[in-house]
């Protein structure tokens, strides 16, 4: 099965920028998505095809993919944006999950 | 604008069926760009895709996935459900439904959840 690599845990200050990684076997051939789940909510959706946002997800978000690593990039970040984030992509008529990023803003 | 809601037992006792339904509001089931997906979360874990389905019934069903399952759709409904078999505390989650966007063309191969549903607890117990 395919594997998707995450960091547990990311920290980032106030109006820095905070950098999540999702590393897979050849990665950058496969679309990646990336979603954000807020404690007691359910995930949203913020990156899809590696690099395009939903019309109502601000434009801090930004994504990448090449190789075999795949970055969500945050500008600014902002306290609201403290959550877990999940790489995803379609492998084999699969989804896979990448195993979540916790990001503290402090 | 599309809604997603979940709904079915919280609780479900060891070795009996787990059934679930995902009812869509604001949008057909019936579209030639969706498969409609169920995805859960352990608590304090990460997310776990089971399966998708397209409005014709075609399916697709996560390989790792341990538990038996049947992800079916009733168009008539506007609905799809998910059916888990003999289950065990390890299917404690909070089960998710969501529209997947979908493309098998050269080039655009992907799938990925769009819109999700605000997820149901189930608690696998005696």
């Amino acid at each position: 099965s395919y594997d998707l690599t995450q960091p547990p845990s990311v920290s980032v200050s106030p109006g820095q920028t905070a950098s999540i990684t999702c590393s897979g076997d050849k990665l950058g051939d496969k679309y990646v998505s990336w979603y954000q789940q807020r404690p007691g909510q359910s995930p949203v959706l913020i990156i899809y095809q590696d690099k395009n946002r939903p019309s109502r997800i601000p434009e801090r978000f930004s994504g990448s993919n090449s190789g075999n690593t795949a970055t969500l990039t945050i500008s600014g970040t902002q306290a609201m944006d403290e959550a877990d984030y999940y790489c995803q992509a379609w492998d084999r008529n699969t989804v896979v999950f990448g195993g979540g990023t916790k990001l503290t803003v402090l | 604008q599309l809604h997603l809601q979940e709904s079915g037992p919280g609780l479900v006792k060891p070795s009996e069926t787990l059934s679930l339904t995902c009812t869509v509001s604001g949008g057909s089931i019936i579209n030639d760009f969706y498969y409609w997906g169920w995805i859960r979360q352990p608590p304090g874990k990460g997310l776990e895709w089971i399966g998708s389905v397209y409005y014709s019934g075609n399916t697709y069903y996560n390989p790792s996935f341990k538990s038996p399952a049947t992800i079916s759709v009733d168009t008539s409904k506007n609905q799809f459900s998910l059916t888990v078999t003999s289950v065990t505390a390890a299917d404690t989650a909070v089960y998710y439904c969501a529209r997947g966007s979908y493309s098998s063309r050269p080039g655009y191969y992907y799938h990925y959840m769009g819109v999700w549903g605000k997820g149901t607890t189930v608690t696998v117990s005696s």
